[in-house]
């Protein structure tokens, strides 16, 4: 069982709307990431939070806003998204940012569908 | 710069068939290596990993041997079951300065029919 928990699992949204996805871990991580996935497709990274600061930004596109609340939560605002942007989000976790010898832990992922 | 590169999909097997799966990979310094799994309709799982040359990372009834003299970390299992279905990803993270990514294989699709 995943310790990292996505809310919601599935959301529908227009193409107006303002909606956010959430975020938690309790396994003490101190970076969190937000990946994008197509289907079958590997995971591409969007954003990693280290200690609460954005450190990488992988120049998504702006109608996608990250926020680091604390240490244990991670929110993805989105907003005037376009239906290419449907796809299943996967929220992470690991220890530090480094990927140096570091497990990066998966959630199960929102499944985001823009019409 | 680093790379991983997986046997194409989709793979697709019979109940209790052997499994390979092959992943080789090119990185400056001493990667860590990963398979991940996904089922159907869900998220990423960590199925096992390896930090160094010659480790055996195993989970499930998989194992995945590091191998630097070949560059692989290829996954096996003896005898696969229907709930084995799903798409399976390896990944490498470089040691190589302060590398924050990890670099993904495209996946190999895998169906088990009963």
């Amino acid at each position: 069982d995943t310790e990292v928990t996505q809310t919601p699992k599935h959301l529908v949204m227009g193409m107006t709307n303002k909606k956010s996805l959430k975020c938690e871990q309790h396994m003490g991580h101190r970076a969190m990431y937000w990946y994008k996935q197509k289907a079958k497709k590997p995971p591409e990274l969007m954003f990693v939070y280290s200690y609460e600061k954005l450190s990488i930004n992988e120049s998504v596109p702006s109608r996608f806003s990250p926020e680091c609340p604390n240490s244990s939560l991670l929110n993805l605002h989105l907003h005037a998204l376009q239906p290419e942007d449907s796809a299943l989000y996967l929220c992470a976790s690991s220890q530090r940012d480094s990927t140096s010898g570091n497990t990066i832990y998966f959630g199960e992922g929102s499944w985001l569908t823009v019409v | 710069g680093d790379s991983v590169t997986q046997m194409e999909g989709p793979v697709t097997l019979s109940e209790e068939a052997f499994l390979t799966i092959n992943c080789t990979y090119t990185a400056t310094g001493y990667p860590s290596l990963f398979w991940y799994v996904q089922y159907p309709g869900e998220g990423l799982q960590l199925l096992l990993k390896a930090t160094k040359a010659d480790d055996k990372g195993s989970n499930k009834g998989f194992e995945a041997t590091y191998r630097k003299e070949t560059t692989s970390f290829h996954l096996e299992k003896g005898s696969v079951q229907v709930s084995d279905s799903a798409v399976y990803f390896c990944a490498l993270s470089s040691n190589a300065g302060n590398n924050r990514k990890l670099i993904w294989g495209l996946g190999t699709s895998l169906a088990v029919n009963p």
